[in-house]
């Protein structure tokens, strides 16, 4: 089993819909986790971090369900700029200095 | 200053070539990274330091060598690379994993 899965998707979605992707990984004992956003030929940047009482950043949402080992994000109203790879993150624990980045979720907002 | 600079942002070098990749933050984040990204792929891990200190080397060639010569100062130098090595080379900066990373834009290398 990967020790960060998630569905490499591509997800295409119209303009305004909402859209759920789900991640999973291996170590319970996992302490941190994140949602990093990858547009096509840049760097991944810091979505938002993803807190056990969940939390929100306008359009977006993140849980995180310790029990099921597994993290969500959620967009409400997609624009078109939300097109690009979401990166599910989890500071396995025992890693303290690293990151384990998932394979990415394509999502596609189109018109 | 809350960025990670990374330079050059294009290379591209023969299989006799040296060079030397080099990264940049004045965030003071004590926690500094070097990765390999291939198309399509996640970020793969390659180095860590800690407070200047190489404290992960994912089993990476040696053909790669880090070098961390001050806190706010990374470099990654390049020898005899094989054209599998062409990818985006991520550096990244953080106060401790638990407070996720700040990557640079990356360089992109080919190797011919």
């Amino acid at each position: 089993r990967k020790e960060v899965e998630q569905d490499p998707g591509p997800f295409n979605v119209p303009e305004g819909a909402t859209v759920a992707f789900n991640c999973t990984y291996s170590n319970s004992a996992s302490q941190s986790f994140f949602w990093y956003r990858q547009d096509c030929r840049k760097e991944p940047k810091l979505l938002m971090s993803v807190y056990s009482s969940g939390n929100e950043d306008g359009r977006f949402t993140a849980q995180l369900n310790r029990a099921s080992q597994y993290i969500s994000l959620l967009i409400r109203d997609s624009k078109l700029s939300d097109s690009a790879t979401y990166l599910c993150v989890v500071n396995m624990a025992g890693t303290a200095s690293k990151l384990t980045f998932g394979t990415g979720t394509r999502l596609q907002v189109t018109l | 200053d809350t960025e990670v600079t990374q330079t050059p942002k294009h290379l591209v070098m023969g299989m006799t070539n040296k060079k030397s990749l080099k990264c940049e933050q004045h965030m003071g984040h004590r926690a500094m990274y070097w990765y390999k990204q291939k198309a399509k792929k996640p970020p793969e891990l390659m180095f860590v330091y800690s407070y200047e200190k190489l404290s992960i080397n994912e089993s990476v060639p040696s053909r790669f060598s880090p070098e961390c010569p001050n806190s706010s100062l990374l470099n990654l130098h390049l020898h005899a690379l094989q054209p599998e090595d062409s990818a985006l080379y991520l550096c990244a900066s953080s106060r401790g994993a638990n407070y996720g990373y700040t990557f640079g834009s990356g360089t992109r290398l080919t190797v011919v």
